[in-house]
């Protein structure tokens, strides 16, 4: 059973960085693509960007490119991502999730997010 | 870039009752890449159902994924205690808002 465990919660002041980890476990990490969502308190889901391990390819959301990085290492299937020029606005649960498809013969459906982490909370605060 | 809304923002209904959520995109979407979660206080969102219509593991019947196009729907079709939480709908990197289901 894949599982998905985040590191703990950040409380950083503004204008610094922060990195959440995301170690992968029971599953094929390489292959896997890992996404990272935020939740900003009492919103939304807001999707960040995602890390293919096996290729070390990314891909960012527009409104978070030039702040956001996501790395993944495979020798330990832990996924980061790294966030700076923190604003309050950045108060957030950050969660990263597994991205799965599934074939029916020709038929591809997905992408979607079938495994969870737990979530980190990060506040941002001086 | 598509935009999914969701209606309404509140149900209220109660247990045994049926719930009718509405995920409606700007523009037309494949159903293979439709999917719904549901998200309870303090957990993080499980998913229900994939290309809009595909249970995920371990979800029961009475979750229900249907649509095509731009309009989608999911119904629950008996609450159980346990169902009373916040729904999304998800196209690629695109949520929905989210429709509360409370107890009413």
């Amino acid at each position: 059973q894949v599982q998905l465990v985040q590191s703990g919660a950040e409380v950083k002041k503004p204008g610094s960085s922060v990195k959440v980890s995301c170690s992968a476990s029971g599953g094929t990490f390489s292959t896997d693509t890992i996404s990272w969502v935020r939740q900003a308190p009492g919103q939304g889901l807001e999707w960040m960007g995602r890390v293919i391990p096996m290729y070390g390819t990314t891909d960012y959301a527009q409104s978070f490119q030039g702040r956001v990085t996501i790395i993944a290492d495979e020798s330990t299937s832990t996924a980061y991502l790294e966030l700076s020029s923190l604003t309050s606005e950045d108060t957030a649960v950050y969660y990263c999730a597994r991205e799965a498809r599934k074939t029916w013969g020709y038929l591809t459906l997905g992408p979607f997010f079938d495994i969870w982490g737990q979530g980190t909370m990060v506040t941002v605060s001086s | 870039d598509i935009v999914l809304t969701q209606s309404p923002g509140t149900l209220s209904l109660s247990p045994g009752e049926r719930a009718t959520l509405s995920c409606r995109a700007s523009q037309s979407v494949s159903t293979t890449f439709l999917a719904w979660y549901q998200q309870k206080p303090g957990q993080a969102p499980r998913l229900l159902i994939y290309g809009a219509s595909s249970r995920a593991t371990g979800i029961p019947d009475r979750f229900r994924g249907v649509g095509s196009g731009t309009d989608f729907t999911l119904t629950i079709s008996r609450l159980e205690p346990e169902d009373f939480a916040v729904y999304y709908c998800q196209q690629y990197a695109t949520f929905g808002q989210g429709t509360k289901v409370e107890i009413k």
